[in-house]
């Protein structure tokens, strides 16, 4: 079946550093990957997201690609901030109506100042 | 996009007791999830509630434990029964959208914040 696997936390970082999490994820056929935010006390956002192979999401300074060689949608940013401690889970959607999404366990992400 | 409100936003219950969470979504939406975010966990889908038709649930949950309504295209309630400490957790609505090039996307209520003493 589909899943998702992410990088164990907590990733502890200093502001503007260089943040990497690991997603991987197995699917049959050709899934939408997506990353979703939690910020503390707040609901579930989506952060970005990509459709297709090689689409590259991006926001907030945040970007992800989508490799299907190698099965990867890891999340990046050149310069972390405080403000972007949050949780950060990793998904992945099938494309067939009446599917919802799984998630990968969630990432921990805390940057100190 | 979707906004999409949930009563109560938190909540603390009895074991024993039932608690009703509502979900009201300000567009109609033919799909709605129902999701349990346990604590230090990620989310695990607990059923799809489609409009006119009965709620599918996934491996693990129940009908008779978890008893959602869906009586139009813009609500659904699921209903946490005879409460246990390990219900404990973060319950919420997600809808589904038609998004760009035709593919689904999902939209996330703030949850429900279920303590079970």
């Amino acid at each position: 079946g589909n899943s998702v696997t992410q990088m164990e936390g907590p990733v502890t970082l200093s502001e503007e550093a260089f943040l990497t999490i690991n997603c991987t994820y197995t699917a049959t056929g050709y899934p939408s990957l997506f990353w979703y935010v939690q910020y503390p006390g707040e609901g579930l956002q989506l952060l970005l997201k990509a459709t297709k192979a090689d689409d590259k999401g991006s926001n907030k300074g945040f970007e992800a690609t989508y490799r299907k060689e190698t099965t990867s949608f890891h999340l990046e940013k050149g310069s972390v901030q405080v403000s972007d401690s949050a949780v950060y889970f990793c998904a992945l959607s099938a494309n067939q109506a009446g599917t919802a999404l799984i998630f990968g366990k969630g990432t921990t992400l805390s940057v100190s100042s | 996009s979707a906004v999409i409100s949930q009563k109560p936003s938190r909540d603390i219950c009895q074991r024993g007791t039932s608690l009703t969470i509502q979900c009201q979504v300000d567009s109609q939406v033919t799909m709605m999830f129902w999701y349990r975010q346990q604590p230090g966990q990620s989310l695990t889908l607990i059923a799809t509630a489609n409009q006119g038709s009965e709620a599918t649930y996934e491996s693990g949950f129940v009908i008779d434990k978890f008893p959602i309504s869906r009586p139009n295209l813009t609500f659904s309630t699921l209903t946490v029964s005879n409460m246990s400490p390990e219900d404990s957790s973060i319950y919420l609505c997600s809808v589904a959208l038609q998004g760009g090039q035709g593919l689904p996307e999902q939209f996330f209520g703030p949850g429900t914040r279920l303590t079970v003493l």
